[in-house]
């Protein structure tokens, strides 16, 4: 069984650009969770899709936002970066709540 | 409240030690508790996790204690091996339809095990 792929791996962008993320989950999850690790803050919760729709969402600015398709795969999208947003990227998958895997994550740098 | 308070920063230990990891939480809506492994450049990987009906599970080397009444939980290593030096999170979340599948993770805690 597959696990959480999320692409790209890295990232290099440069302030005022606006950058993409892709997120597969597990076959059959509905959930999808978006987390932003930096060594500063840790592990912060960002948004939750579950079929489409936005779950949760948790305390970032409006430029962090997402979607979800019919078939469960997810982005989120950052627009008009800062050198701040410069962090580790992680998806999280599961069935409906509850054991969450996560991805590799997307390293993203803000230059 | 949300934080999930989590301690020590960093822990050394040597080869064959306990090594102990705990967290304490606020919110009482909490009813799934996970531990999470990070090595260097990987994603977090689901190590154990417990609910609040039962005080202890273990699986292998890895041990979660529950105290519902004092809000603590806490991971125990045994035999630890150079191969867990990681990074060990605590994480909490509810169950119910407004927490979703929402994490509150702890700071973290840097693992050394010495050979």
């Amino acid at each position: 069984k597959a696990g959480v792929t999320q692409t790209p791996r890295y990232l290099i962008k440069t302030r005022g650009q606006q950058v993409t993320l892709s997120c597969s989950p597990i076959s059959g999850h509905r959930s999808v969770s978006w987390y932003q690790q930096t060594p500063g803050q840790g592990l912060q919760f960002l948004f939750e899709y579950f079929s489409e729709t936005q779950r949760n969402k948790g305390n970032f600015p409006g430029r962090f936002s997402g979607r979800q398709f019919s078939n469960s795969r997810s982005e989120m999208n950052v627009s008009t970066l800062e050198l701040g947003d410069s962090a580790l990227y992680l998806c999280a998958s599961s069935l409906a709540g509850g054991e969450a895997f996560f991805g590799q994550g997307t390293r993203l740098t803000v230059v | 409240q949300q934080q999930v308070k989590q301690s020590p920063q960093s822990l050394i230990v040597q080869k064959g030690g306990i090594s102990i990891i705990n967290c304490a939480y606020e919110n009482t809506a909490f009813d799934y508790f996970p531990w999470y492994q990070q090595f260097p450049g990987k994603g977090p990987a689901l190590l154990i996790a417990i609910r609040p009906d039962v005080s202890e599970k273990k699986e292998g080397r890895f041990t979660i204690s529950f105290n519902k009444s004092a809000k603590q939980f806490s991971l125990h290593i045994m035999d630890s091996q150079p191969g867990d030096s990681a990074t060990y999170f605590c994480a909490a979340s509810g169950m119910d339809e407004t927490s979703g599948s929402r994490l509150t993770f702890g700071e973290g805690t840097q693992l050394t095990v010495n050979p």
